[in-house]
């Protein structure tokens, strides 16, 4: 069975403050994509970043860091220095490799940074 | 052009109506992808299309039909709704490699439906 586990449901932060949102995923599969969406008020997803089960090299976009770890099947996300336009509902996804269209869809945190 | 644009953004219809909700993109991409999100949930796969041909149908009541009329264009016609249908339709794209299927997918802003 796939599954993404976000246990996080809301996290608030003040400007300025760095945040990790925690990702935990079980697939059988040896090879997956693992991807972080973010969806602001307006409803559009927004494709941030995916990563490929046997790249397990760390990220970094800007103020966005990704921690991929096979080992504890994680795959964590930080924002640094967080912005009052950060706030949004982030989902972690998993999906195969190869065949099949469907992608899980963790049940998302939603992140409020305030002024 | 990296977008997928949703029309319309907002619906109210009755119970008896028949609506269509239409999505459209210009990217190339050949899987498009109907997604159904109720408040605080995650998206939830509807249907998917690839190369104009339905491919996945995740036992969605016959009450909504999506068609493909061609590679840049899906709709989802709505018939016979019922009040717990409500909530907001995602339309996605992604590009398809062979036999990898699963490049991240581009969504639209979404119709927030409301069934009364």
């Amino acid at each position: 069975a796939q599954k993404v586990t976000q246990a996080q449901t809301e996290i608030s932060v003040v400007e300025k403050e760095d945040v990790t949102l925690d990702c935990v995923y079980e697939t059988r599969d040896t090879t997956y994509y693992l991807f972080w969406y973010k969806q602001p008020p307006s409803g559009e997803l927004v494709f941030l970043i995916r990563r490929n089960s046997f790249d397990e090299q760390n990220e970094i976009s800007g103020r966005y860091s990704w921690n991929f770890q096979k080992s504890t099947s994680s795959f964590n996300f930080t924002i640094t220095a967080s912005q009052v336009v950060d706030s949004a509902v982030y989902f972690c996804a998993l999906s195969p490799y190869t065949g099949g269209f469907k992608t899980i869809f963790g049940a998302g945190t939603r992140l409020f940074v305030k002024a | 052009d990296t977008e997928v644009t949703q029309t319309p953004k907002h619906l109210v219809m009755g119970m008896t109506n028949k609506k269509s909700l239409k999505c459209e993109q210009h990217m190339g991409h050949r899987a498009m992808y109907w997604y159904k999100q109720k408040a605080k949930k995650p998206p939830e796969l509807m249907f998917v299309y690839s190369y104009e041909k339905l491919s996945i149908n995740e036992s969605v009541p016959s009450r909504f039909s999506p068609e493909c009329p061609n590679s840049s264009l899906l709709n989802l016609h709505l018939h016979a709704l019922q009040p717990e249908d409500s909530a907001l339709y995602l339309c996605a794209s992604s590009q398809l490699f062979g036999q990898r299927r699963n490049e991240k997918l581009f969504f639209g802003s979404g119709t927030q439906l409301s069934v009364l």
